[in-house]
């Protein structure tokens, strides 16, 4: 079962403006992560940001966390043609454990 | 090993044989994971271990899917009487202990499984 919900599904952008990706959930969590996903193989932690934090930074990504109404963004400031890749929100409930993906955002970055 | 290593990276079957997939995941690390993914999907879980016991296995499918982890290390997925909708990428991640209560996952690339 999917947790949680991604949008938009697509997003083409040029290289320097700003990604921003949207993922909504449905039940109480301990933390919500971002992965990366290229070429449909492994994924790639990005960040994670807790339950009780509302925002969060690391490098070119920003992310925020709004518990009241279960969504996360990511920002991917001054975006790179590299950025290219699928991106998926993961949360990690109460229980501990298992984490739950969303179906993702593909970001295209054209040079 | 230095990453989270799967086995067979492509396995083509039949229809109705048996299969195995291979996780070594990183040493040291206690909690092992099984996702599989379809084109344009997100990973969708299966089942999560904490040492040797399936800690989570609320994802599997059906009872067709069995997946093991005797010594808390290597796990191996097993398929029986594969099906054609069976056909996916099969993803193992690991993640080492952490007291905070938050599991960071490095996956593997994945075992593609094509059940003609």
């Amino acid at each position: 079962s999917q947790q949680g919900e991604e949008d938009p599904q697509a997003l083409s952008i040029q290289e320097g403006e700003n990604a921003t990706m949207n993922c909504s959930y449905k039940t109480s969590i301990n933390n919500l992560q971002w992965y990366r996903q290229n070429s449909g193989r492994g994924l790639v932690h990005l960040i994670l940001i807790r339950s009780n934090e509302r925002e969060k930074h690391s490098g070119r990504l920003r992310v925020t966390l709004d518990t009241s109404k279960k969504s996360s963004s990511l920002l991917i400031t001054a975006s790179r043609a590299a950025d290219t890749a699928s991106y998926f929100c993961a949360t990690e409930g109460n229980q501990g454990g298992k984490l739950i993906f969303g179906q993702g955002t593909e970001l295209s970055v054209k040079p | 090993g230095a990453g989270v290593s799967q086995t067979p990276s492509n396995k083509v079957t039949e229809k109705g044989k048996y299969v195995e997939l291979r996780c070594d995941p990183i040493s040291g690390h206690t909690a092992l994971y099984w996702y599989r993914q379809s084109l344009g999907q997100g990973p969708e879980f299966l089942i999560y271990f904490q040492g040797t016991g399936a800690a989570d296995d609320s994802g599997l499918p059906n009872d067709r899917f069995f997946a093991v982890r005797p010594e808390g290390s290597v796990s191996t997925l097993k398929i029986q009487r594969t099906e054609r909708g069976d056909s996916a990428v099969y993803l193992c991640a690991s993640s080492p202990p952490d007291s905070s209560g938050a599991n960071v996952l490095t996956f593997g690339a994945g075992s593609r499984l094509t059940v003609l």
